[in-house]
């Protein structure tokens, strides 16, 4: 039931785009999107609830496609600072108080 | 602050020698969950709690006991570890737990050899 991250890594140059894909084989209720650097603690992002959803500011943003099994974070213009692991979390159905993640996406922004 | 705080940082310690990793959180949060992280396999879910005296098994609760006596306090019990329990640990709490983001503690590294 972990959801699927893609790509695994990535190394960008400042100021190129990024998009990190979340792919579940069933509906969720949720994606949670954070960002952990290296020897720290995972920091939240964004969670994106409702099917068709796009959410966050002008550099870093999210989508929920439509059937509620996909989401996409987007990064724009990328900075040194955005470098670090970042992990979709994913909730399936209601009633349920599990939050699995995927196995993260290492993201390496070179000056 | 607002923050959920974890102890001890780090911590070895030899196979079956019980330990408690603390973890508490100032957000009067109802939700509250452990994890650990292994290279290549994310974080994985131990147990979790929905509030004071429930609590549930994650995906990987072989080894562990946890309890919730109080709202803030979720310690992390290892009645006889073993090498295998080597990991990275990471205490978290939400608002209510479904639909809402998490904050996490900053970890606790336990080695046992």
């Amino acid at each position: 039931q972990q959801p699927v991250q893609s790509p695994q890594a990535v190394i960008l140059r400042e100021g190129e785009d990024a998009v990190i894909n979340c792919s579940s084989s069933k509906a969720l209720y949720s994606v949670h999107w954070y960002r952990q650097k290296h020897g720290e603690a995972p920091v939240f992002l964004m969670i994106l609830l409702k099917g068709g959803e796009q959410k966050g500011h002008e550099k870093i943003s999210a989508s929920f496609n439509e059937k509620k099994q996909q989401s996409s974070l987007y990064l724009t213009a990328s900075q040194l600072s955005y470098s670090g692991t970042y992990f979709c979390g994913t909730e399936i159905g209601t009633g349920g108080f599990k939050t699995i993640f995927g196995a993260g996406t290492r993201l390496f922004v070179k000056a | 602050e607002a923050q959920v705080t974890q102890n001890p940082r780090y911590l070895i310690t030899v196979t079956g020698k019980k330990l408690t990793v603390t973890c508490s959180q100032n957000m009067n949060h109802e939700y509250m969950s452990w994890y650990r992280q292994d290279p290549g396999l994310g974080l994985r879910q131990i147990y979790y709690s929905m509030n004071v005296e429930v609590t549930d098994k994650g995906d990987v609760p072989e080894g562990y006991k946890v309890s919730r006596k109080e709202k803030r306090n979720f310690p992390l019990i290892l009645e006889s570890p073993s090498p295998n329990q080597t990991s990275l640990y990471f205490c978290a709490s939400s608002l209510k737990g479904q639909g809402t983001g998490y904050t996490f503690g900053s970890g606790t590294r336990l080695t046992v050899v």
